[in-house]
């Protein structure tokens, strides 16, 4: 595709329940990145794959989230047992040099 | 790790007025990216630039790498222009791409 895609957009979910969301990097990209952004905020970083690499998941903040990435492209961002300060703006970026190219991110609010 | 601080943390100008927002780091890196961020969330690349000066348009950018910083030139700033400046950087440490993030410069041009 001509960029990266995120979905959904927006999500809304009840406290508790597990949501996943997705990213469609620019085809032959081989880094991936994802990123949390709350209101007001800088980025910060959740995790990064690179070609067929073990991803870095340094900076997932608990073990209630998890990301995958298959077959090097489509990549899925898990979250179990939402909880409110979850809420954010979820961002994915994907790069096959230096630059990273991101998406429109999905906003998630949990409720 | 390495630290990133950007300043100044806000600025307003009026249409038409120059601006120059600064990127310090605190070790040497390899790799150093500016982004706008537009009040709709959407995060574009507008350079990489480890080191030297590049132009695109109105905006410009200059990174000293020996000395750790780098700094964004806005001229003849619009109101497209608002939003909030991110600087990024990877250090030379290993093979690690990840992108340490600064809090972000919020910039507001008003007509």
């Amino acid at each position: 595709g001509a960029g990266v895609s995120q979905s959904p957009s927006n999500k809304v979910t009840e406290k508790g329940k597990d949501v996943e969301l997705r990213c469609d990097p620019i085809s032959g990209h081989t880094a991936l990145y994802w990123y949390r952004q709350s209101l007001g905020q800088g980025l910060e970083f959740l995790i990064y794959f690179q070609g067929n690499s073990a991803p870095d998941k340094s900076g997932l903040p608990s073990d209630r989230f998890s990301a995958e990435r298959t077959g090097g492209s489509v990549s899925t961002l898990t979250i179990q047992r939402t909880q409110q300060e979850d809420s954010a703006v979820y961002l994915c970026a994907s790069s096959a040099e230096e630059t990273q190219y991101f998406g429109p991110g999905t906003r998630l609010l949990v409720l | 790790g390495i630290q990133v601080e950007q300043s100044p943390p806000d600025l307003i100008l009026q249409e038409g007025a120059n601006s120059t927002l600064r990127c310090n780091f605190s070790d040497s890196v390899n790799n150093l990216q500016w982004f706008h961020q537009n009040p709709w969330g959407q995060l574009i690349n507008l350079f990489y630039i480890p080191s030297g000066t590049k132009q695109n348009g109105r905006l410009s950018a200059t990174t000293v790498a020996t000395e750790r910083y780098s700094l964004l030139y806005i001229s003849s700033s619009q109101t497209t222009d608002s939003g909030v400046y991110f600087c990024a950087v990877v250090t030379n440490a290993g093979n690690n791409r990840k992108l340490i993030w600064g809090l972000g410069t919020s910039l507001a041009v008003n007509p």
